[in-house]
């Protein structure tokens, strides 16, 4: 089946430093990508859509500023969690969707956990 | 808006059958997914159903869908001890290119 994997898998960053999480498509090309993030005992929560070649799409309530999204090919989106603060910490969790199937199926990254001490 | 609510937990005894229940607010959902999460594992996709659909059973998964209810269900039968998990219900309201929408989840507890 297809494979989505992200990078790193956790991370553990200072108040005020900014992270970088990648999510890669590693069998086939996703002109669409997600980012979701999920608070212990919580559901995923959509934060953006990401478009290859053009600007997120940010939820509502969700800082564009904060949470930058790059979708630079067709096989890799990244989020950068910039000036992180310890309410940042959290999952987050990638999924892409794969072109051709009539179905959409969105396939998941494993998630990073991202703490912010 | 868009809301999915589940459940929080189940438990059955191995070798029974579990049934996770989902209800959904959006009457415009055009698919409906079953998602399993293990510990320290991403999302699995289980199974999905499209709107127009009432039932679809894959091997020992059964989902029905009451479209005018709005009730999703899955049914596992033969429970195993490896079908320990969270299972999220989740809908998607128009094309391809968007989100997802997921409930809570359920743990799903398997007693010996």
């Amino acid at each position: 089946g297809a494979v989505v994997s992200q990078h790193p898998s956790w991370v553990i960053c200072k108040s005020g430093t900014s992270v970088k999480i990648e999510c890669r498509s590693l069998d086939f090309q996703a002109t669409t990508m997600f980012w979701y993030r999920q608070f212990p005992k919580q559901s995923l929560m959509l934060m953006a859509t990401s478009n290859e070649g053009s600007k997120a799409t940010y939820e509502q309530g969700v800082e564009k500023d904060k949470f930058l999204i790059n979708h630079a090919s067709l096989t890799l989106s990244t989020l950068t969690v910039t000036s992180a603060h310890p309410e940042d910490s959290s999952f987050y969790i990638c999924s892409a969707n794969r072109p051709g199937l009539a179905i959409y199926e969105q396939y998941f990254g494993p998630g990073t956990r991202l703490t912010v001490t | 808006g868009e809301d999915v609510e589940q459940s929080l937990f189940l438990s059955v005894r191995e070798g029974d059958s579990s049934v996770i229940n989902c209800t959904y607010t959006d009457s415009s959902s055009t698919y409906l997914y079953w998602y399993k999460q293990e510990p320290g594992a991403g999302l699995q996709l289980l199974t999905y159903i499209f709107s127009n659909m009432d039932m679809k059973q894959d091997q020992r998964l059964t989902v029905l869908l009451n479209k005018k209810d709005k009730h999703l269900s899955l049914r596992i039968a033969d429970t195993q001890t490896g079908d320990s998990a969270i299972y999220f219900c989740a809908e998607r309201v128009g094309g391809g290119a968007d989100g997802l929408t997921f409930g809570k989840g359920t743990h799903l507890i398997i007693q010996p």
